[in-house]
């Protein structure tokens, strides 16, 4: 079973738009992290969050984690068509060693 | 390129058979990582070694089994298989040891069952 459900399932926009996602958890977490997959590629990690941390910026990227919702949201600015892919929250709950557990998905295109 | 390598990239096989999937790590990773991913189950964490143990198990079923061996490979055993075992399976890998930190994954063997 899967520990994140993500929203919106599909987000269409155009080049230059920004572009949100969301996720909710259901359990603590020791951190969240973001993936992203090219059509039925491996997985690219983007960035981490720590339990403690609020917000965290990577280049284009900026993640928010609250939680106290058990919510976090991936922010793409300025997007590129070089952005379509599928992006992934995943919680890692353990103290040791780790057991990440995917969200369900955003499937994000970017049209020129 | 993540620095891990999966083989074969493709496999096609009928229901009831045996297959291998095979692992290596990137260099100086210590613990790998087997995921499946199916439009149904979306991706599922299955088990994990760290440095030739098993460390941490998921949703992996009876019929599958895994190991690593001693320079860090790992191969994942599907055995009597079924329709709804084809999906893509994920490896990845990091340095390990309890730090919570970014897994590299591979790119992936598809696997159908015909």
């Amino acid at each position: 079973s899967q520990q994140g459900e993500e929203d919106p399932q599909a987000l269409s926009i155009q080049e230059g738009e920004n572009a949100t996602m969301n996720c909710s958890y259901k359990t603590s977490i020791n951190n969240l992290q973001w993936y992203r997959q090219n059509s039925g590629r491996g997985l690219v990690h983007l960035i981490l969050i720590r339990s403690n941390e609020r917000e965290k910026h990577s280049g284009r990227l900026r993640v928010t984690l609250d939680t106290s919702k058990k919510s976090s949201s991936l922010l793409i600015t300025a997007s590129r068509a070089a952005d379509t892919a599928s992006y992934f929250c995943a919680t890692d709950a353990r103290a040791g060693f780790q057991k990440l557990v995917f969200g369900t998905g955003t499937r994000l295109l970017v049209s020129p | 390129d993540s620095g891990v390598t999966q083989t074969p990239k493709h496999l096609i096989t009928a229901t009831g058979q045996r297959v291998t999937l095979r692992c290596s790590p990137r260099s100086g990773d210590l613990s790998v990582y087997w995921y499946q991913q199916s439009l149904d189950q979306g991706l599922q964490f299955l088990i994990q070694y760290y440095n030739g143990e098993e460390r941490a198990k998921g949703n992996i079923l009876e019929r599958f089994s895994a190991q690593q061996f001693p320079d860090l490979h790992s191969e994942l055993n599907l055995s009597s298989l079924e329709l709804g075992d084809s999906a893509l399976y994920f490896c990845a890998s990091n340095l390990g040891g309890g730090v919570g930190n970014e897994q590299f994954f591979g790119p992936g063997t598809r696997l159908t069952v015909l």
